[in-house]
């Protein structure tokens, strides 16, 4: 079936910590992004990343697309990276994107 | 940011009336989506439109119609709103003119309650 999922569902840390998301996504999907949703409820694209490594900053993210799964990489957390990160592929031979549930990370200060 | 805005930005209606959502962009893009988004859903799509008056169907499209009658206009109509439409709805536009969507970009959202 098609499935992206998203691990782990929560995670606390404090202001300065590093966190890695994890993101699992089925044969039929392809080409994942990634989006964070802050606390006001904007979405906001933080990588298109069908492949490879790409960085913006403190966050980065690994794409295996031989494995399935995709890596988001968050260093040096701030209070302002709290929020639900989102991962999404897009339907192979559709114009779709179908998302995972997302993980909602907290940075405590 | 990529030029996208979405009107009303809140609303309040009553079961069984009709209720239109309105995404506007000034990007030029190709691909426009409808997501709804629900607590332990997710965001969830609901119709996608590919070129003026070319449209289809998501995951979630019973109760819902859509039209694109201009390349920076889509719309969303429920028909007859009932509870279960109670949501915040999302609008996104994705890939240039002309080409195949890749990087999504998303509207502020519409929270809409249905009574």
């Amino acid at each position: 079936g098609i499935q992206v999922e998203q691990s782990p569902p929560d995670l606390i840390l404090q202001e300065g910590a590093n966190s890695t998301l994890r993101c699992n996504f089925s044969d039929s999907v392809n080409n994942l992004q990634w989006f964070h949703q802050n606390p006001w409820g904007q979405l906001i694209n933080l990588f298109y990343i069908p492949s490879g490594t790409k960085q913006n900053g403190r966050l980065s993210a690994t794409t295996v697309a031989t494995e399935r799964y995709s890596l988001l990489y968050i260093s040096s957390s701030q209070t302002t990276d709290s929020g639900v990160y989102f991962c999404a592929g897009l339907i192979q031979g559709a114009q779709k994107l179908v998302f995972g549930q997302g993980t909602r990370l907290t940075i405590n200060p | 940011d990529a030029g996208i805005t979405q009107s009303p930005r809140h609303k309040v209606t009553e079961t069984g009336t009709p209720v239109t959502l309105r995404c506007h962009q000034t990007e030029n893009h190709r691909y426009m989506y409808w997501y709804r988004q629900d607590p332990g859903h997710g965001l969830r799509l609901i119709h996608y439109s590919y070129g003026v008056k070319d449209t289809d169907k998501g995951e979630v499209s019973d109760g819902y119609s859509v039209s694109r009658s201009k390349t920076e206009d889509f719309l969303l109509t429920l028909e007859s709103a009932t509870s279960s439409q109670t949501s915040v709805y999302f609008c996104a536009i994705g890939g240039t003119s002309g080409a195949s969507t890749d990087t999504q970009y998303f509207g502020p959202g519409t929270r809409l309650t249905v009574l």
